[in-house]
């Protein structure tokens, strides 16, 4: 079955250093989400892409992330410089527009900022 | 925006029990969908379900749109049923997912 690849899986770092973490969502879906979810809460949407067009990034602080979905195929999240605040996992999904289907989710990236 | 609110919050059952979570929304949607997070934080789709109900083994799923609420059934419990359960609800096509607060589900031997 195919899946949302992710990676790296976990990253420690210290403050004030850059990070990045990438995706790979299952082939032919068009909607990519990156989503943040701290320990004992529900993920929360940082950014939505349509193809490579960014389609919603309200909830990204850009002053510190930054993402993109060059070729509307895999997609890169930054965070630079990161802060102790932004410890959490990192998921990726995807799912396939023009017809209502199912949310498929990456294995996440957890990050401990130290 | 939207509000999805999920109880229990936390439930601990013997293995063997049957169980029933709520997801509550507090406007139409176009879809829900149910997961579980597994100890690994790995979120498992179990169910796209925006009305009706469907099965799956031991879990089923019911949503009431126009009630504003989904139920999700889990019988005979497992030991590896245990883990965070979501619900998400998506407004319209195309929107952004919603994902209430979870019930953190504890199944012992």
């Amino acid at each position: 079955e195919a899946e949302v690849a992710q990676s790296p899986r976990y990253k420690i770092t210290e403050k004030s250093q850059a990070v990045a973490f990438w995706c790979d969502p299952i082939s032919g879906h068009a909607t990519l989400y990156w989503y943040r979810q701290i320990l004992g809460q529900g993920p929360e949407l940082l950014v939505q892409f349509q193809d490579e067009s960014v389609v919603d990034d309200s909830q990204l602080p850009k002053d510190r992330f930054s993402a993109e979905r060059l070729k509307g195929v895999d997609s890169t999240l930054k965070i630079q410089p990161a802060e102790l605040g932004d410890s959490a996992m990192y998921l990726c999904a995807s799912i396939r527009q023009e017809t209502n289907e199912k949310l498929f989710f990456g294995s996440g990236t957890q990050l401990s900022v130290l | 925006g939207i509000q999805v609110e999920q109880s229990p919050p936390d439930l601990i059952l013997q293995e063997g029990a049957n169980s029933t979570l709520r997801c509550n929304f507090s406007d139409s949607v176009n879809n829900l969908q149910w997961f579980h997070q597994n100890p690994w934080g790995q979120l498992i789709n179990l169910f796209y379900i925006p009305s009706g109900t469907k099965q799956n083994g031991r879990l089923s799923a019911t949503t009431v749109a126009t009630e504003r609420y989904s139920l999700l059934y889990i019988s005979s419990s497992q030991t590896t049923d245990s883990g965070v359960y979501f619900c998400a609800v998506e407004l319209n096509t195309g929107n952004q997912f919603y994902f209430g607060t979870g019930t953190s589900l504890t199944v012992i031997p």
